[in-house]
Formats: structure tokens, C-alpha cells, sequence
């Protein structure tokens, strides 16, 4: 079972900030916070993981409470590409651990 | 970046018949791949946890003599849908971890659509 929580959708304005939020109250102190997206009959695509610190890359920033508790994806300039399914997804670093992919948050981002 | 290519991405066969797909890592060396499979408006479902070189590992509730999974090499998995029926129709994913630290993502192919007909 996925062992995290989302909201079903959310919409956010082309050109803004989408933040998404994600709860994961029983987290365990090895397992990382992944964020995935799938796009419409695509792969699901890997988009920034961590641990207990904020991340950044080129697509978004993850932004982990102190008690690791719940995260926030933040897109910082949602255009309209980027509107999918957005999976939170906890994992601990064993590699022969499966993503287990709950509902996740569909983004639809509007012009 | 890790790259995972899946062969064919749409595939439409008749009833009975048996359907292979295959997954690659293109760029790295996967020991385990993953195999999903995704119903309409659901999300993905793991099916089955394929190691290199040793029998797969299969999920409650699916068949292993009917989902065949082979991963003799370390970048190519397959899968086959033996018997195929309306009922197996699906998006089928696949997903491999390359070698290295195990907090590295996982990467997933494009997806294989099975329509039985």
C-alpha cells in the first residue's frame, strides 16, 4: 500500500508557482521522498527525490518538514507542459525496492 | 540520464495468442527491473520485481505462468502475455535502477498499450 497522501487535483495558472503537497506521517528514518509525473499515456518521469533536506534541480524544488513528516513539491513556473499526474511516492534505499505509486495529484495547469 | 527503452509501445493481438515485450536500459546496467501494469484512470500496479540471472518475483494475485518474465542479460528484461485475453488489455511499464547507490531513482520506460482484441 502507498503510504503517502495527496490531493485528487489541483489547477494552477500558467506562469505561476504549483505547489503540491504530499503527507507521509509514517515515514521510516530510511526512506526517502520521490516525486514522479506521468504525462498522458507516457512512462511516469522521475522528478527530484530526498531525504530529510530541501532539493533543487532543473524542474522543481522538494521542500521536506523537519519531522519529515509531509513535503511540497514546488514547480516554480507551471507552464502547460507540465500538467499530468503528480506521484509522492516514500522508498527506502534498498535497490531491489519497488516505487509503490498511490492516486497521486492531477495538476492541470490553464492559460 | 538513465534512459529505459520498451518495445513495442502499442501492440494489438487477438485472443489466445501470446504477446513479448521488452524492456532495455540503454545507458546502464540494471540488476532489477520492474514490471507495471496500468488500467485505465487507475494507477500503476507493480506486477512483478525481475532479477538478472534468477527467477522474477511475482506480486500476489498475478500469474507467473502467464506473465512470463525473462531477464537474462543486465539491460534487457521481456515480458509475455501467454494466452492473451480482452480482460489483459493494458498499459504495460517497465522500470530499472542502474547500479550504484540505492537512493538512485528508478527510471521507467515509455510504456507498452496491449489491446486484445
Amino acid at each position: 500500500d502507498a503510504k503517502t497522501t495527496q490531493p485528487t487535483s489541483m489547477d494552477c495558472a500558467e506562469g505561476r508557482a504549483a505547489n503540491l503537497p504530499c503527507n507521509h506521517s509514517t515515514i521510516s528514518g530510511n526512506e526517502y521522498v520521490y516525486w514522479y509525473r506521468q504525462i498522458h499515456s507516457q512512462g511516469p518521469q522521475y522528478i527530484i527525490h530526498g531525504l530529510k533536506n530541501n532539493e533543487t534541480n532543473e524542474m522543481a524544488s522538494l521542500i521536506i518538514t523537519e519531522d519529515r513528516k509531509s513535503s511540497t513539491l514546488i514547480l516554480p513556473h507551471a507552464t502547460l507542459r507540465d500538467t499530468a499526474v503528480y506521484y509522492c511516492i516514500v522508498r527506502n534505499n534498498s535497490g531491489n525496492t519497488p516505487l509503490v505509486f498511490g492516486k497521486g495529484t492531477r495538476l492541470s495547469v490553464i492559460a | 540520464g538513465a534512459v529505459v527503452s520498451q518495445h513495442p509501445s502499442r501492440v494489438i493481438c487477438k485472443s489466445g495468442t501470446s504477446v513479448k515485450i521488452e524492456c532495455r536500459s540503454l545507458d546502464f546496467q540494471a540488476t532489477t527491473m520492474f514490471w507495471y501494469r496500468q488500467f485505465p484512470k487507475q494507477s500503476l500496479m507493480l506486477m512483478a520485481t525481475s532479477n538478472e540471472g534468477s527467477k522474477a518475483t511475482y506480486e500476489q494475485g498475478v500469474e507467473k505462468d502467464k506473465f512470463l518474465i525473462n531477464h537474462a542479460s543486465l539491460t534487457l528484461s521481456t515480458l509475455t502475455v501467454t494466452s492473451a485475453h480482452p480482460e489483459d488489455s493494458s498499459f504495460y511499464i517497465c522500470s530499472a535502477r542502474g547500479q550504484g547507490t540505492g537512493n538512485s531513482p528508478l527510471h521507467f520506460g515509455n510504456g507498452t498499450r496491449l489491446t486484445v482484441t
